[in-house]
């Protein structure tokens, strides 16, 4: 069965800092992707990033980067220069198998707070 | 259009009312979920349609009844609920393939509160 481990409940970090949100994952398929997402406090998940298993370079989108070290198992989630709108929730979520239709394993998830 | 919609935002009922949620996405995606999330939680997944089929059920109790008329809408009807079921219900629609990330795209979530 997959597992998504997120180790970190709460971090702060400085607006302009960069900070790096934690994520393991368990899985013993060959192909699988994995997510982030954010949850503001209003409740809609928004998406922010997808690597894929395959993927050789690591997702970027903006602000946002994905460390994928595929022998460690890990997805972080790098965040660059803060800002006070990242306040939020973050879910590192897993996907088995190639297509969709299928479910997302999400992570605990970890509360970020951003301070001026 | 990238947004999913959900209706109502807020809803309040007692435990013998009936209603429904509604869920619309016009992005063509051929995938539709519904989650359930509590406070301070992940979501956890209900229900998974396919192409307008439903195709995974995570044992949800039977006084959650989901409903996809065509492809843009998603229903889930409520009945006889309990206090526990109170929670935000999340809509979800995603493409359907094998070489994409098919990521899901969220709704802004319906908070149920059942007295």
């Amino acid at each position: 069965a997959q597992k998504i481990t997120q180790t970190q409940p709460g971090m702060f970090v400085q607006e302009k800092e960069a900070v790096t949100l934690d994520c393991t994952y368990d899985t013993s398929d060959q192909s699988y992707g994995l997510f982030w997402y954010k949850q503001p406090s209003s409740g809609e998940m928004i998406f922010l990033i997808y690597q894929g298993s395959y993927d050789e370079q690591n997702a970027t989108e903006g602000r946002y980067s994905l460390n994928f070290q595929k022998a460690r198992k890990s997805a972080n989630l790098v965040i660059s220069a803060s800002q006070l709108g990242d306040s939020a929730m973050y879910f590192c979520a897993m996907r088995e198998g190639p297509g969709s239709g299928s479910r997302l394993t999400f992570g605990e998830g970890t509360q970020l707070t951003v301070n001026p | 259009d990238t947004e999913v919609t959900q209706t109502p935002k807020h809803l309040v009922m007692g435990m013998t009312n009936k209603k429904s949620l509604k869920c619309e996405q016009h992005m063509g995606h051929r995938a539709m979920y519904w989650y359930k999330q509590k406070a301070k939680k992940p979501p956890e997944l209900m229900f998974v349609y396919s192409y307008e089929k439903l195709s995974i059920n995570e044992s949800v109790p039977s006084r959650f009844s989901p409903e996809c008329p065509n492809s843009s809408l998603l229903n889930l009807h409520l009945h006889a609920l309990q206090p526990e079921d109170s929670a935000l219900y999340l809509c979800a629609s995603s493409s359907l393939g094998t070489s994409d990330s098919n990521e899901q795209f969220f709704g802004p979530g319906t908070r149920l509160t059942v007295l």
